[in-house]
């Protein structure tokens, strides 16, 4: 059971550029999310996704999509990089029953635009 | 607007001295959570505190939810450098699936 995995761990980008971060979880979790964290930060939703075929914004959705195609994976797609994307981004998934749920999390993407 | 602040920023301490961490909002929350995050890891939860007053032991960790559930503290004894890292705590946005995250604290503890 690898949990959330989370490729690639570190990219450099130019301005402009696109790349996808790729996520992919192995628990049959029902939900899935993007976060970006900043320096000395918390962490600031991005996407999240309830289930296959059906995503939703977050806090800072600006600059990126995201799509779910499948319950495992949740690419995170940026389009036209910008400086104040970089941060490090994080992956998390959880399985929303009863009650509060316990969130999940991958390594990390260290993502630095120049 | 709900918001959850966390105090202090940073605490820099000594091995075997006592702290605590705050987490305090203006909101109410059904529950709160506690995540620690080490240096280059994603976030694990450490806690869930659902009931006003809740006071939840983990080792030398002591969690508090405050009796109106708008705050909670993290209590830990005798600190060790394992316990050196990011501190975070985390509330179901109301009405929402989403949870929203405190502003961190980040704890070093020096042999």
């Amino acid at each position: 059971n690898a949990g959330v995995t989370q490729t690639p761990k570190f990219r450099i980008l130019k301005i402009g550029q696109s790349m996808t971060l790729q996520c992919t979880q192995d628990m049959n979790h029902n939900y899935m999310y993007w976060y970006r964290q900043d320096p000395g930060m918390g962490l600031k939703l991005i996407y999240y996704s309830v289930g296959a075929g059906i995503t939703d914004k977050g806090e800072v959705p600006n600059g990126y999509n995201v799509s779910r195609s499948t319950t495992e994976d949740f690419p995170l797609r940026l389009e036209l990089a910008a400086p104040s994307q970089t941060s490090v981004y994080f992956c998390a998934s959880s399985y929303l029953g009863q009650g509060p749920d316990t969130q999940y999390f991958g390594p990390g993407t260290r993502l630095t635009v120049l | 607007t709900q918001l959850l602040e966390q105090s202090p920023q940073f605490l820099s301490i000594q091995e075997g001295e006592n702290l605590t961490v705050y987490c305090n909002s203006s909101s109410v929350f059904s529950s709160l959570q506690w995540y620690r995050q080490e240096p280059g890891e994603g976030p694990v939860l450490l806690v869930t505190v659902v009931t006003g007053g809740e006071v939840k032991k983990l080792k030398r960790l002591t969690f508090q939810f405050g009796d109106a559930r708008k705050d909670s503290s993290l209590h830990i004894t005798a600190a060790q450098p394992g316990d050196t890292g990011l501190y975070l705590c985390a509330g179901p946005v109301r009405s929402t699936d989403k949870l929203i995250f405190g502003t961190g604290t980040r704890l070093q503890v020096f042999p």
